[in-house]
């Protein structure tokens, strides 16, 4: 059972820099998250998609894009990275409604110099 | 209105000791309140929820006192073990809308 799966797990990028963080769930789940989680900080909600073709902004937007064009695919997007965006980020699946279990992947550590 | 506030931030108990994790909301509109269990390296887990219609919910050692009209839930992890150390979110939830986490707990349980 894969479940969630995020790739790269460990990223190192420039300032200025652009990536895309992968994230794939084989569970058919409908919703999907992406969050960021910085030391005292808990898990702050980056975008969200409620569906293949939706998607909308969470807590902390700003600097990030995203795409939903396939139930199983939700990346991530930084378009200039800043040292700012250092973090752990997870990306999440849920089966239905957002008051379901979620299902996190493993992460994937960027670090912006 | 949308905050859970989480505490302590950290904690250190003895094995075998009941550490407690602390959690307090302000949306009465919210209707479910799990707890995620995060292992270093790991991507966080659900460990245990609850609803608001009933007190309290056992899951093994572990035990989520619901308290609705002071607006707060706490998580009990009886008998401790080290294997237990990790960090702990609360969260909170209405229908159709986003997961709100607390800030987590460090846990660390001393052999």
């Amino acid at each position: 059972n894969a479940g969630v799966t995020q790739t790269p797990k460990f990223q190192v990028l420039k300032t200025g820099q652009s990536m895309t963080l992968q994230c794939a769930q084989d569970m058919n789940h409908e919703y999907m998250s992406w969050y960021r989680q910085d030391p005292g900080m808990g898990l702050r909600l980056i975008h969200y998609s409620v569906g293949a073709g939706i998607t909308d902004q969470g807590e902390v937007p700003n600097g990030y894009n995203v795409s939903r064009s396939t139930t199983e695919d939700f990346p991530l997007r930084l378009l200039s990275a800043a040292p700012s965006q250092t973090s752990v980020y997870f990306c999440a699946s849920s089966r239905d409604r957002m008051v379901t279990e979620a299902f996190f992947g493993q992460g994937t550590r960027l670090t912006v110099v | 209105q949308q905050q859970v506030k989480q505490s302590p931030q950290s904690l250190i108990v003895q094995k075998g000791g009941i550490p407690i994790i602390n959690c307090a909301y302000e949306n009465t509109a919210f209707d479910y309140f799990p707890w995620y269990q995060q292992f270093p390296g790991k991507g966080p887990a659900l460990l245990i929820a609850i609803r608001p219609d009933v007190s309290e919910k056992k899951e093994g050692r572990f035990t989520i006192s619901f308290n609705k009209s002071a607006k707060q839930f706490s998580l009990h992890i009886m008998d401790s073990q080290p294997g237990d150390s990790a960090t702990y979110f609360c969260a909170a939830s209405r229908a159709d809308d986003k997961i709100i986490f607390g800030k987590g707990t460090r846990l660390h349980i001393l052999p």
